[in-house]
């Protein structure tokens, strides 16, 4: 089955700085990886998502780029605000023939300073 | 994006009382619905997906018998927690995709923290 890891599980960073968070799968057959916000106590949130069909998607300070080459995909935040501040989970999906099944990275807990 | 409704979003037992979580899809219909479970600081866990019309299908190492799942209608999926005990404190969550949407995109609901005294 698919194998999703997340780094780093812990990131720190002063507002207005960036952030970045790295997935590596190990299902060649994943085409599809959504980003997941979870605020404490909440649900997780989709905030973006790309296709394996697709480099790189951008929506306004938070991007995402995939290289399928090497498995792995990455969230990018530009300009951090404390509201980023939560707990981010990165996901792969291998697509209808397996139901469209997610699964999850560990996730990264980002803190922004102030 | 799809808006998902669980509710309660945090309840409180006694220890071998049941305890029902629902989750609704408000503006679209989910013919498969799932339900996760996530301990503290950990990621989520899929514990059984919930299909319209017929039996649930259950993770490994999930029991069928202690986690009842209902999906009676296409926007209406219900998870029952029988015989709670204080390991079954956790927080659950459920998701339900918007086919409408995409097939792919899974939206979840905003969790219920369940308490077993």
């Amino acid at each position: 089955g698919e194998n999703v890891e997340q780094h780093p599980s812990t990131l720190s960073v002063q507002e207005g700085d960036s952030a970045v968070i790295k997935c590596t799968y190990s299902d060649s057959a994943s085409n599809y990886f959504p980003w997941y916000k979870q605020e404490l106590g909440k649900g997780p949130q989709l905030i973006i998502d790309i296709r394996s069909n697709v480099g790189e998607k951008k929506d306004q300070r938070i991007a995402v780029t995939l290289n399928k080459t090497a498995k792995h995909f990455s969230l990018h935040i530009t300009e951090t605000q404390p509201e980023d501040s939560a707990v981010y989970f990165c996901a792969a999906s291998p697509g209808r023939n397996a139901g469209n099944m997610l699964t999850f990275g560990g996730g990264t807990r980002l803190m922004v300073k102030p | 994006g799809a808006v998902v409704s669980q509710h309660p979003s945090r309840v409180i037992c006694k220890s071998g009382t049941s305890v029902k979580i629902e989750c609704r899809s408000l503006d679209f219909q989910a013919t498969t619905m799932f339900w996760y479970r996530q301990f503290p600081k950990q990621s989520l866990m899929l514990m059984a997906t919930s299909n319209e019309g017929s039996k649930a299908t259950y993770e490994q190492g999930v029991e069928k018998d202690k986690f009842l799942i209902n999906h009676a209608s296409l926007t209406l999926s219900t998870l029952t927690v029988t015989s709670a005990h204080p390991e079954d404190s956790s927080f659950y969550i459920c998701s339900a995709r918007d086919l409408g949407s995409g097939r792919e995109k899974l939206f979840f609901g905003s969790g219920t923290q369940l308490s077993v005294l």
